[in-house]
């Protein structure tokens, strides 16, 4: 596709239900990375692939969050019972190795 | 571990002037990339420049330049001629020989019209 795109573009939940947030990477693009940004903060590293390397999980903020991704194209990032502190705008961002990110325009959570 | 550091949460420069936004950082390798994205109201982050560690010379784009001075691990974008558009959140970023990129807390650049 033309660039990275992210869906859904806004979610809103109900406080302890799951949710599933997906990010479609640029094709070709060997390294795909999840932030977490609330409102009027920084971009807070959550999860990284590169290629068929092991991701580098450091950022996750506890167990109830973890990302798959297939081959090097579709990743899907999962909360599982959602806290209200989870409220943030999740973007993702793609690169070919040794590049800068291509960002998607991100997915706003919102747990009520 | 590798940081990035910027120390002005908050800028203001009057329409049609210079503004520098700061930027440090904190890492022992020598061979790295180094970036300021731009995002906007409509939270679309957008490249605005890189720098490649082992080049000597600033990296330019068009209105908006770098200083990178490599023994201070600094890394600042000047911003001339304000426009209106420029006004949104800076972010620097350092991206090490594994690819993981980290990223400043951000600077939000109001543009005085």
């Amino acid at each position: 596709g033309a660039g990275v795109s992210q869906s859904p573009s806004n979610k809103v939940t109900e406080k302890g239900k799951d949710v599933e947030l997906r990010c479609d990477p640029i094709s070709g693009h060997t390294a795909l990375y999840w932030y977490r940004q609330r409102l009027g903060q920084g971009l807070e590293f959550l999860i990284y692939f590169q290629g068929n390397s092991a991701p580098d999980k450091s950022g996750l903020p506890s167990d109830r969050f973890s990302a798959e991704r297939t081959g090097e194209s579709v990743s899907t990032l999962t909360i599982q019972r959602t806290q209200q502190e989870d409220s943030a705008v999740y973007l993702c961002a793609s690169s070919l190795q040794g590049y800068e990110q291509f960002f998607g325009p991100g997915t706003r959570l919102t747990v009520l | 571990a590798q940081t990035v550091t910027q120390s002005q949460p908050e800028m203001s420069v009057q329409e049609a002037e210079t503004v520098t936004l700061s930027c440090t950082y904190d890492t022992s390798e020598s061979d790295y990339y180094l970036f300021w994205y731009k995002q906007p109201p409509s939270r679309q982050m957008i490249l605005v420049i890189r720098q490649e560690a082992y080049k000597q010379q600033n990296a330019t784009e068009n209105r908006f330049s770098v200083n990178f001075q490599k023994a201070a691990k600094s890394f600042s974008l000047k911003i001339s001629d304000s426009q209106l558009g420029d006004a949104a959140m800076y972010f620097c970023a350092y991206r090490n020989r594994d690819d993981k990129i980290i990223f400043g807390k951000g600077t939000r650049l109001h543009i005085l019209p």
